[in-house]
């Protein structure tokens, strides 16, 4: 099975911030990832998949990128609506999510 | 527009048995995959269970293979989940989910309500 590692597990960050958060695969997984954000009591939204393609309606200044087995998601301005849990999935073998990021308020 | 209803939750004693049901409209049913992902309370996300568009490919996670079942209907446009054998750690809030790219096991663009599962005696 494909484990899929996420750091960090909390950041702390304020708004405006450039954030970045970063998964790992221990196999590759080519571009199959995909990054959600997720709020209490909310279902995920997607916010990137095959690890590049921005979703329709996710805001620009989300964005991911890497292949392979390193992947990232960087915020580029922290606005205030995105203090959230990101999440990072492969979907190369299965799905395999990543063990999230909480990004709270600094 | 497209619409994934949940029910089907509710609490169970451990040992015991549910089935949940996923109902799908705005999209052609039959042409997607269709994915169960759970999260335990205060928990993250965890894949569950797939299922081919035609319904005769599946796939589960270690932690549920034997116990669940994954099923769907696309005459009623219907996902389901048997789940029997139930465990403590089974408690969770089911989603199900159907991805973006016809054909691609992940990057889940619909998402469920979500329905919750409580085990406990």
């Amino acid at each position: 099975d494909i484990q899929m590692t996420q750091s960090p597990s909390t950041l702390s960050a304020s708004v405006g911030d450039r954030v970045t958060i970063t998964c790992r695969a221990s196999q590759s997984i080519s571009s199959w990832l995909a990054w959600y954000q997720q709020k209490p009591g909310k279902a995920p939204k997607l916010l990137i998949y095959e690890a590049s393609s921005l979703e329709s309606g996710v805001p620009s200044r989300f964005s991911g990128s890497g292949s392979g087995t390193d992947f990232t998601l960087t915020i580029s301005s922290l606005q205030p609506d995105d203090f959230a849990t990101y999440y990072c999935q492969q979907y190369n073998s299965y799905s395999t999510f990543g063990q999230g990021t909480k990004v709270e308020v600094k | 527009e497209v619409q994934l209803l949940e029910s089907g939750g509710g609490l169970v004693q451990p040992g015991g048995f549910l089935r949940l049901s996923c109902a799908a409209s705005g999209f052609t049913f039959s042409n997607y995959g269709m994915t169960w992902v759970r999260q335990a309370p205060g928990k993250g996300l965890e894949w569950v269970s797939i299922i081919s568009g035609s319904g005769d490919v599946t796939y589960y996670a270690d932690s549920v293979k034997g116990r669940f079942t994954i099923s769907r209907d696309n005459s009623k446009n219907t996902l389901y989940l048997q789940m029997n054998s139930l465990r403590a750690e089974d408690t969770a809030v089911y989603y199900c989910a159907t991805p973006k790219v016809m054909g691609a096991t992940g990057g889940f663009d619909y998402w469920g309500q979500g329905t919750l599962v409580t085990v406990s005696s």
